[in-house]
């Protein structure tokens, strides 16, 4: 398997400008997370997905940010407009559910966004 | 509110020594306790994990303590080498599955 797969990996952007990042989660995984990542707050769960349904988008730091999962294997995080601060390292993260020791979480190499 | 506290925030360490994270929730209710490994570059990776009634595991070289009164939990990494510095972090799961992390510990070892 190839894992949980984003794109792009790197995003310079300007500020204003609408930012699109993608996942492709891990065949047959029905859980979807994205986090953010920066030298301040740490990993910071954004919102989560069970079977393509937003579960938990209490993360979400702002109306400026939105996420989406069309399908099973596919999720979008968009920013618009984005802002400097958004700057930081994106990750997607898929599991199995439900619970128990086979809920694994599986990131993704995440995409470093710069916002100038 | 930082349910998961994590220390120390960098730690150094000789080659073939000890390497010993701590964390500590708040939350009762939290029923697993993974640890996350992150290279430079890449996303956190699954370590190794423990269930709350459960005081110890171990594999290999990577030992989770577990003590449920204290509400503690930590990382025993046994004769560390080079190759496992990176940062760590340790986390607890909400029963819907929502994964809290702790700050991260940045793990140097020296050679």
């Amino acid at each position: 398997d190839a894992g949980v797969i984003q794109s792009p990996r790197h995003e310079v952007t300007e500020m204003g400008q609408e930012v699109t990042l993608r996942c492709k989660p891990i065949s047959g995984h029905n859980s979807l997370f994205w986090y953010r990542q920066t030298m301040m707050r740490g990993l910071e769960l954004l919102i989560y997905f069970n079977n393509n349904v937003p579960i938990d988008d209490s993360g979400m730091p702002e109306d400026r940010f939105s996420a989406k999962m069309p399908n099973a294997s596919f999720s979008t995080l968009k920013i618009q407009p984005s802002e400097p601060r958004d700057s930081a390292v994106y990750f997607c993260a898929s599991s199995l559910i439900p619970g128990g020791i086979r809920n694994i979480q599986y990131f993704g190499a995440g995409t470093r966004l710069s916002v100038l | 509110q930082q349910q998961v506290k994590q220390s120390p925030q960098s730690l150094i360490v000789q080659k073939g020594g000890i390497s010993i994270i701590n964390c500590a929730y708040e939350n009762t209710a939290f029923d697993y306790f993974p640890w996350y490994q992150q290279f430079p570059g890449k996303g956190p990776a699954l370590l190794i994990a423990i269930r709350p009634d459960v005081s110890e595991k171990k594999e290999g070289r990577f030992t989770i303590s577990f003590n449920k009164s204290a509400k503690q939990f930590s990382l025993h990494i046994m004769d560390s080498q080079p190759g496992d510095s990176a940062t760590y972090f340790c986390a607890a799961r909400e029963q819907g599955g929502k994964l809290i992390f702790g700050q991260g510990t940045e793990l140097s070892v020296k050679p």
